[in-house]
């Protein structure tokens, strides 16, 4: 079956050791987004990438970076993980059709990251 | 500025009681509202997409239905395997736009 999957399900870091999250699609979607999501509250868009084109969103920390190297893979760096990092990361997909064609996205399983 | 607001927050029901989940928006031009369900500890699982007012979806005991200011999740004899978080989100019209703006979802939980 076609799917986002994310690696690892779970991770625990040391405060300001950085880490790295990974993201692959077999779905071949032209885009990919990161979204962190803290307990009980709605997922957060921290970027996407329509195909090699990076988008980040005005209020993402300068912490968080992400690479695209093809289409499949998309990785999520943290460069320096606070206490308030720890949550969630969401890695979804979609097609990328313009214009007024809902735009549907698909999310992986999540990375669960733990900072002590 | 595109908002999002689902409700109730938390939904406790008996197996077998039907009930419906409220997403109120507000968006510039919708191009797309989503409903999504999550389980703890797992991504959204998507649900229905609906862009046309009067527009409605159905999936097994789940049926959703669109008007130009709000949509509903409507749950037909609940059973408690139904018991999740269920997520609304929109996305908005134009171009390269494909940010969705998420509500805070309702916790739904299943009695048996």
């Amino acid at each position: 079956d076609a799917m986002v999957i994310q690696n690892p399900r779970y991770q625990v870091t040391q405060f300001g050791k950085p880490v790295t999250l990974s993201c692959s699609q077999t779905l071949n979607h032209n885009v990919m987004y990161w979204y962190q999501q803290k307990s009980s509250q709605a997922p957060k868009l921290l970027f996407h990438y329509y195909d090699k084109d990076f988008n980040n969103e005005a209020d993402t920390p300068d912490n968080f970076q992400s690479r695209r190297p093809n289409t499949s893979f998309c990785f999520l760096d943290i460069r320096s993980p606070g206490l308030g990092d720890a949550a969630m990361y969401l890695c979804a997909t979609s097609t990328g059709r313009g214009g007024w064609v809902p735009d549907t996205q698909y999310f992986g399983p999540g990375t669960r990251l733990t900072v002590l | 500025e595109d908002q999002v607001t689902q409700s109730p927050e938390a939904l406790r029901l008996q197996e077998g009681e039907s009930s419906s989940l409220n997403c109120s928006y507000t968006v510039s031009g919708l191009r797309g509202l989503f409903w999504y369900r999550q389980d703890p500890g797992k991504g959204p699982e998507f649900l229905f997409t609906l862009y046309s007012a009067g527009e409605e979806k159905e999936k097994e005991r789940l049926k959703a239905t669109l008007t130009k200011k709000e949509s509903f999740l409507h749950i037909t004899a609940p059973k408690p395997e139904d018991s999740a978080t269920y997520l609304c989100a929109v996305q908005a019209s134009g171009g390269s736009n494909y940010k969705l703006t998420f509500g805070k979802g309702t916790l739904l939980t299943v009695n048996p």
